[in-house]
């Protein structure tokens, strides 16, 4: 199983650039790479996933090196609502897709965005 | 469109009680998740179901059962509830495409087990 380590905390002010990093060293040929956004008291949100090189949406883009044991997901101009815990997911979607039993949470960085 | 909706919003449970968590979607997923969250600990994968009729053992099932008798409906059950159970549940699913695996969360719900 491929488990994911991230940093516990990160600091940052408004209008900065954020990269939080993900360790997935074990990481499986099937599996993908996702990350998702969780504020207090309520359920995770889902920001962005990728399987290899760079993939960018309208919230963030998402780096992953070719050898895959690592991905950076980076936050362009952070604002204060930006403050929440991020989740690295890596997940084997199965040859059937949908859920299985190999879908590990990270234990998330929680992002810290002050004025 | 209401998502993913889950009740309780949160309870207060004696040890040794049954209870049952439910969920309920309106999406159509095929996918549904059962997750628990416990401070220091991420969240951890209980049970999951492909699609109505199947069900899988997560990370963390022990002490926990689940049905999948339609599209909609995933209940988790605690038989017999323990202290160790105390955390906030959250139910999840998602429209697998071959290619992404979105998982759309419910609000939760916090159980307190006594």
């Amino acid at each position: 199983l491929a488990k994911t380590t991230q940093p516990i905390s990160m600091d940052s002010y408004e209008g900065q650039e954020v990269n939080i990093t993900c360790s997935h060293n074990n990481i499986a040929t099937n599996d993908y790479i996702t990350w998702y956004q969780q504020f207090p008291s309520q359920g995770p949100r889902f920001i962005i996933q990728g399987y290899k090189t760079k993939v960018t949406n309208e919230v963030a883009s998402l780096f992953i090196p070719a050898d895959r044991k690592s991905s950076t997901l980076s936050l362009p101009r952070v604002s204060l609502s930006d403050t929440a815990v991020y989740y690295c997911l890596v997940g084997d979607m199965g040859d059937y897709g949908g859920a299985t039993n190999k879908l590990i949470f990270g234990t998330g960085t929680l992002l810290a965005v002050q004025p | 469109i209401a998502g993913i909706t889950q009740a309780p919003t949160s309870q207060i449970l004696a040890a040794g009680r049954r209870m049952t968590l439910r969920c309920t979607q309106d999406m159509r997923h095929n996918a549904m998740y059962w997750y628990r969250q416990d401070l220091g600990l991420g969240l951890r994968l209980i049970h999951y179901s492909n699609t109505a009729g199947t069900t899988g053992k997560g990370e963390v099932p022990d002490g926990y059962s689940v049905s999948r008798a339609n599209t909609d409906d995933f209940p988790l059950t605690l038989a017999s509830a323990v202290p160790s159970q105390t955390s906030v549940y959250f139910c999840a699913s998602s429209e697998w495409d071959r290619r992404t695996d979105t998982q759309y969360f419910g609000p939760g719900t916090r159980l307190t087990v006594l």
